[in-house]
């Protein structure tokens, strides 16, 4: 079973940031909190990971508490583009394998 | 630069014949290498995975088979196709330490 848990869905205007939460608080201190997205009908994209400090890449930020019980994705500008299920995941560096939960659609509005 | 493919895209298969999709990755060695399958509407579920050629883990019982033949080459198999196994199926791969996942395009299966 997925250790996290995801709003099923969330709405954002477009050019505005897109917060997406993500809570684990059962999440131990050797895991990792990674997002990944898929769009309809391709394969799920790797996003960012981090494991107490916040994160930021080209595609978003991700800020994870200073208990690591939550985290929260932000997806800056988003576009309509970033319409797509965003999944949260912990698992350790390492892990063989990452399990993943029903996620967030997240749908950009024009 | 590392590639995966898997094929073929799509599928439409009678109850009770046979299944085999196929994996292959390219520009890397000893990849860690999986099988997923989305239910439509659903999330994905993680069927088998193999961190090595020969060694095969099963997540789920279920009427699939996993191979891995090749270092880089992953095939799901069934003998006998079910209705419930319909579903968009992924193949995916990492390197050991990284939970960094590369995912094919897909193959979507209809059982009819």
């Amino acid at each position: 079973d997925a250790k996290t848990t995801q709003p099923p869905s969330m709405d954002c205007a477009e050019g505005r940031a897109a917060n997406l939460p993500c809570n684990h608080s059962t999440i131990s201190g050797n895991e990792y909190v990674y997002w990944y997205r898929q769009i309809h009908s391709q394969g799920p994209q790797y996003i960012i990971h981090g494991l107490k400090n916040n994160e930021t890449n080209e595609m978003a930020s991700l800020i994870i508490t200073e208990d690591r019980k939550s985290s929260t994705l932000i997806l800056p500008h988003a576009t309509l583009r970033d319409t797509a299920v965003y999944y949260c995941i912990v698992a350790i560096q390492g892990a063989q394998k990452l399990v993943f939960g029903q996620g967030t659609r997240l749908t950009i509005n024009p | 630069s590392q590639t995966i493919h898997q094929w073929p895209a799509t599928l439409v298969q009678p109850v009770g014949s046979p299944l085999s999709l196929e994996c292959t990755v390219e520009g890397t060695s000893n990849p860690n290498l999986y099988w997923y399958r989305q239910a439509a509407g659903r999330g994905l579920q993680l069927l088998f995975y193999s961190v090595g050629i020969g060694q095969i883990s099963s997540e789920v019982p279920q009427n699939l088979s996993a191979s891995r033949p090749q270092d880089r080459q992953f095939i799901l198999s069934s003998k006998k196709l079910l209705l419930s196994d319909s579903g968009f199926y992924l193949c995916a791969w990492n390197q050991g330490g990284s939970g960094e996942l590369f995912f094919g395009e897909g193959s979507r299966l209809t059982v009819l």
